[in-house]
């Protein structure tokens, strides 16, 4: 069965920290890795996503992720975060015929301006 | 903001009793599938609808159970309410149901039960 690990739960950064969340996946077949955010009162954002390719992909408001397939790895990264990037972000796989997304358990980001 | 309408927004109902949730497509979509938020966890997939059947379903008892219209709006029912179905349900919608079609999340319904 497929599963996803987020591996920190609550992430607190200041303004202009680095961000790296970790997000391991568990499935044996051919996989679509997707990052969403949910700030706070909203709905499930789609932030990036990894089909097939770049194994480096780019997404929006800067993040941009690493599939490494090696480590059923596919951390995401921001440069430099601001006090707007303040959400929850989820790391889902969709590996399935039908399509459903597995989703791990969240990391809250927390920035401190 | 997605083309994806859910509601109602907020609703509290007592253990035992039934609710509907109702959920709009984005123009264009043909694929709804329904997801559970419980606090602090993840989404789960409950079940998803292609062109009015079920088209897959999660680890998820039969008093979960959904309809899709002719319009590809959907409905998620829910029967004999437990204390742990409290949580926020999302729906989301894709133009076609597999790995390879991306899904719109509406805003969801936060359901409390007591």
């Amino acid at each position: 069965a497929q599963s996803v690990s987020q591996h920190n739960h609550h992430v607190i950064l200041s303004e202009a920290a680095s961000l790296e969340l970790g997000c391991n996946y568990s499935y044996g077949g051919t996989v679509n890795l997707f990052w969403y955010v949910q700030y706070p009162g909203q709905h499930l954002q789609l932030l990036l996503k990894y089909f097939s390719g770049d194994p480096l992909v780019k997404g929006i408001k800067g993040f941009e992720a690493e599939f490494i397939k090696s480590k059923f790895s596919f951390n995401l990264r921001k440069p430099s975060v601001q006090w707007s990037d303040t959400a929850e972000y989820f790391c889902a796989v969709n590996g399935g015929s039908q399509g459903n997304l597995i989703f791990g358990k969240g990391t809250k980001l927390s920035v401190k301006p | 903001e997605t083309g994806v309408t859910q509601s109602p927004t907020h609703l509290i109902k007592t253990r035992g009793q039934q609710v509907t949730l109702r959920c709009s497509s984005q123009s264009g979509h043909n694929t709804v599938s329904w997801y559970q938020q419980a606090l602090g966890q993840g989404p789960q997939f409950i079940f998803q609808y292609y062109r009015e059947e079920e088209n897959g379903r999660g680890n998820f008892p039969p008093r979960f159970s959904g309809l899709q219209f002719p319009n590809y709006s959907s409905e998620l029912n829910v029967n004999a309410l437990e204390l742990d179905d409290s949580a926020l349900y999302l729906c989301a919608s894709s133009t076609g149901q597999g790995r390879r079609y991306e899904q719109y999340f509406g805003p969801g319904t936060r359901l409390t039960v007591t």
